[in-house]
């Protein structure tokens, strides 16, 4: 089942402005991480926010956390032509016994930056 | 170079053969994973393993099967019992469960 729905699923910008990306969940998770995945490559981590975290940042990446939400945001500021990709959040949910986390990703958001 | 790998990049298989992609990694990760992947759609679970010889299913194990001999590697068999078994799959490994993941460049089948 799919844990994270992430919103728009399709995103078109011009270089240098700023695209914000959204991630809705369902359960209590211990974090949240945000990946991109370029046309038909593997996926490459990102960045990784705690559940007692509310933001974070790397380089041109802003992540945000609202846990009474259950939602995520991310930024990327001053976009380049580099950065299209697809975007996806994965949810890492525990078990009730504690064991097993495993993560769970969203369809993802298919970002284009047009030069 | 550290890393994580997989093969073949492309895979052709005939309706009622079985197939293993190979997935291997040499950063000392505990815990590795099998997904796969549809067009349009996200990744979704198929295996994963936390500790050498053993491994759980994941939300779609059925017409998979894997093993887990070694730390660093981690086979991947889709068998005649997979009914739809065109996609691209990814094979993935973190320090442990929870942490950040590693994917490899996927492989991608074909049933023809």
């Amino acid at each position: 089942s799919q844990q994270g729905e992430e919103d728009p699923q399709a995103l078109s910008i011009q270089e240098g402005e700023n695209a914000t990306m959204n991630c809705s969940y369902k359960t209590s998770i211990n974090n949240l991480q945000w990946y991109r995945q370029n046309s038909g490559r593997g996926l490459v981590h990102l960045i990784l926010i705690r559940s007692n975290e509310r933001e974070k940042h790397s380089g041109r990446l802003r992540v945000t956390l609202d846990t009474s939400k259950k939602s995520s945001s991310l930024l990327i500021t001053a976009s380049r032509a580099a950065d299209t990709a697809s975007y996806f959040c994965a949810t890492d949910e525990r078990g009730d016994t504690g064991a097993n986390s495993k993560l769970t990703f969203g369809k993802g958001i298919t970002l284009s930056v047009r030069p | 170079d550290g890393g994580i790998t997989q093969s073949p990049k492309y895979l052709f298989r005939k309706e009622g053969q079985n197939v293993t992609l190979s997935c291997e990694q040499n950063l000392n990760h505990d815990a590795m994973y099998w997904y796969r992947q549809d067009p349009g759609q996200g990744l979704r679970l198929i295996y994963y393993s936390q500790i050498v010889n053993d491994f759980q299913k994941g939300d779609i194990a059925e017409g998979y099967s894997v093993s887990r001999e070694k730390k660093e590697s981690f086979p991947l068999t889709v068998t005649s019992a997979q009914k739809n078994p065109t996609a691209f799959y990814l094979c993935a490994s973190s320090i442990w469960e929870g942490n950040e993941q590693f994917f490899g460049p996927g492989t991608r089948l074909t049933v023809l």
